[in-house]
């Protein structure tokens, strides 16, 4: 595997399901980011870990819980999601927090 | 004030025309500049970065930055339909890489 990688590709979960995202990166990078994506609009940042540190929490609802074991893995957890949820969810890494950022395939996630 | 600007677009051009994609940012000690392509429902790829005034080409693509103007630009030769996506600008900021809106690109056959 090389890059970022993200799974799943695709989630459908109900409001009342536990899931979780996960990225891994096989860059050697230290920095590692959730954004989310709503149909035709920006990316919103949502979470940054630092060596393993959480750096930025962007006022994120905490019915998303993120989770960094280690500076390759990256796990956002689910839980009691709305409707409104329903986006592209990307993962990101970097060598340090202000380098360039390269970014997993997403995962589409729909909310029922 | 938006820290990084963009003007949304859509930007039309014919094919085989030059692109050219604005970007305004706010914070004067940013160091490193980015352009990131990304096509519809997919992720965002970095096709360019610059960390001087001046230009900086690859390809059909050339990148210009001017820092006491805080601006940075995309150009586009060549424009070809495939090219049509979101451009989104990305500059450092305090231990992050703050992200434009990103403009629509549009290349007409």
């Amino acid at each position: 595997e090389t890059g970022v990688t993200q799974t799943p590709r695709h989630l459908v979960m109900g409001m009342t399901n536990k899931k979780s995202l996960k990225c891994e990166q096989h860059l050697g990078h230290n920095a590692m980011y959730w954004y989310k994506q709503s149909a035709k609009k920006p990316l919103e940042l949502m979470f940054v870990y630092n060596f393993k540190e959480q750096t930025e929490n962007n006022s994120v609802p905490s019915r998303f819980s993120p989770e960094c074991p280690n500076s390759s893995h990256l796990f956002l957890h689910l839980h009691t999601l709305q409707p409104e949820d329903s986006a592209l969810y990307l993962c990101a890494s970097s060598a340090l927090a202000e380098k360039e950022q390269f970014f997993g395939p997403g995962t589409r996630l729909t909310v029922l | 004030q938006k820290e990084v600007e963009q003007n949304s677009g859509p930007l039309s051009v014919p094919e085989g025309a030059i692109a050219s994609l604005n970007c305004t940012y706010s914070d004067r000690v940013s160091q490193s500049f980015f352009w990131y392509r990304q096509y519809s429902g997919k992720s965002p790829e970095l096709i360019m970065s610059i960390y001087s005034n001046g230009d900086k080409e690859d390809g059909r693509f050339t990148a210009q930055l001017n820092k006491a103007s805080q601006y940075v630009s995309l150009l586009i030769r060549d424009s070809q339909p495939s090219d049509s996506a979101t451009y989104l600008c990305a500059v450092t900021g305090f231990q992050k890489l703050v992200f434009g809106t990103g403009t629509r690109l549009l290349v007409s056959p």
